[in-house]
């Protein structure tokens, strides 16, 4: 079964940092493009970030040298280290397999939750 | 690269025809897609390349248009299709969706 599974959200300090996980079954990571998405609480969807099979890599601005995405072939999981939280990086984070035109995402974790608060 | 959806609420009966309108700021071609979400749920892909129905979605779904007027369309409305409906630009980064239309069943 194609399935991907977020794990390590939780409450987190301002200033402090974070590590999601994406366990992914079914498919290979690393043979997709693998993108982040969230969504703050009662709001709408925000991309984030999105990692090629070739290992490039984008991000939005509201991000760009706070987070990095990465991931574990051996593992076939995929990760958002995420630094210098603040608290309007509040929400639930989702994978998601897909980023490009060329592959819009199609598969979605549950999410996993954040919030940023002291 | 903006995404404005009409209307941001949609109030409809059963078996009703209903449409959602996304305008993108530039020209995005066909690469738009939509997704259906359900409160506490992750999003659902319907349509993809602005009008290619998604394996395993009902056929009442359908999406058309291309350049920067996009609209989405259920041709008649099931009690399920109560959700918020987002459309999503894939043209370039950074990759944008639009506020979303929440519609709800009568």
């Amino acid at each position: 079964e194609v399935q991907l599974v977020e794990t390590g959200g939780g409450l987190i300090q301002p200033g402090g940092s974070l590590r999601l996980s994406c366990a992914a079954s079914g498919f290979t990571v690393n043979s997709n493009y693998m993108s982040w998405v969230r969504q703050a609480p009662g709001e709408g969807l925000e991309w984030v970030s999105v990692l090629y099979s070739d290992g490039f890599t984008y991000y939005a601005d509201f991000v760009r040298g706070r987070f990095t995405i990465s991931r574990d072939n051996f593992e076939n999981t995929l990760y958002l280290q995420m630094n210098r939280l603040r608290a309007e990086d509040t929400a639930v984070y989702y994978c998601a397999r897909g980023g490009p035109a060329a592959a819009p995402m199609d598969v979605w974790g549950k999410g996993t939750a954040v919030t940023v608060s002291s | 690269i903006q995404l404005t959806q009409s209307p941001s609420f949609l109030s409809a009966t059963v078996g009703d025809r209903v449409s959602i309108t996304c305008r993108a700021s530039h020209d995005i071609s066909s690469k738009l897609v939509w997704y259906q979400q359900k409160p506490g749920k992750a999003p659902n892909l319907l349509i993809y390349g602005a009008s290619t129905l998604q394996s395993g979605v009902p056929s009442r779904f359908s999406g058309s248009g291309s350049g920067t007027e996009f609209t989405l369309t259920i041709s008649s409305l099931q009690p399920d299709d109560s959700a918020t409906y987002y459309c999503h630009q894939l043209k370039s980064y950074p990759i944008t969706f639009g506020r979303g239309t929440r519609l709800e069943i009568k």
